[in-house]
């Protein structure tokens, strides 16, 4: 089945630590994209990739860092910079040509720092 | 540039009833809109999606929108709610090429 998955579903982290969450998609989409989520905030826009080795700042992309090394993977670091990293962290693909750029969402990562 | 304005953070209506959310949207270029439903601790699905064809777009579970450029909105119906709709929407806007950009949602309580 085609999808996006995310690994892990939870994740716990202690202060000052980095931390990376997985993104993997089948769906042979040229764009990817993060959100973060919090209560009564709708998504936030982290980063996001229309093509293999470029990406773009969202909204809110202090504290955080990309890589597009591969079609397929859009792994998402968050750094000791990030001063409120505990949220829902959720990723999403999505196809470039005009009127086709609804995104597919993974299952999300849930992060708390400790 | 876009923006989307859901009216209610909570909407409550009873099993059986119609439900109505709202969504006003500006867009300095043709919108593509979009309505997304997530279920606790899960990812977002698609509902449904408006791109410029019929401006009544049907979408899954029985769900409606209609497209009203006249009043900037793109409001979801539907006419009779199940208990397994209750769940939070996301109304979406993008330019057609670019990142969608998203409400802050409306949680829809449904009670017995």
């Amino acid at each position: 089945d085609g999808g996006i998955t995310q690994s892990p579903k939870y994740l716990f982290r202690k202060e000052g630590q980095n931390v990376t969450l997985s993104c993997e998609q089948n769906l042979n989409h040229d764009a990817m994209y993060w959100y973060r989520q919090d209560p009564g905030q709708g998504l936030r826009l982290i980063y996001y990739s229309q093509i293999v080795n470029d990406f773009q700042k969202g909204d809110i992309a202090e504290g955080y860092s990309v890589s597009r090394e591969k079609k397929e993977s859009f792994p998402l670091t968050v750094t000791s910079a990030q001063k409120n990293p505990t949220a829902f962290y959720l990723c999403a693909s999505s196809g470039t040509r005009r009127g086709y750029n609804e995104q597919f969402f993974g299952p999300g990562t849930r992060l708390t720092v400790l | 540039a876009q923006s989307v304005t859901q009216l209610g953070s909570h909407v409550s209506v009873s099993e059986g009833a119609l439900v109505l959310l709202r969504c006003n949207y500006s867009s300095s270029v043709p919108p593509y809109l979009f309505w997304y439903v997530q279920y606790p601790n899960q990812g977002l699905q698609l509902l449904l999606k408006y791109t410029s064809a019929a401006t009544l777009v049907k979408g899954i579970n029985g769900f409606e929108a209609e497209f009203k450029k006249s009043e900037t909105s793109f409001h979801l119906t539907k006419p009779s709610a199940h208990m397994s709709d209750a769940a939070e929407y996301f109304c979406a806007v993008s330019g057609g090429y670019s990142t969608l950009t998203f409400g802050k949602g409306t949680m829809l309580l449904v009670s017995p």
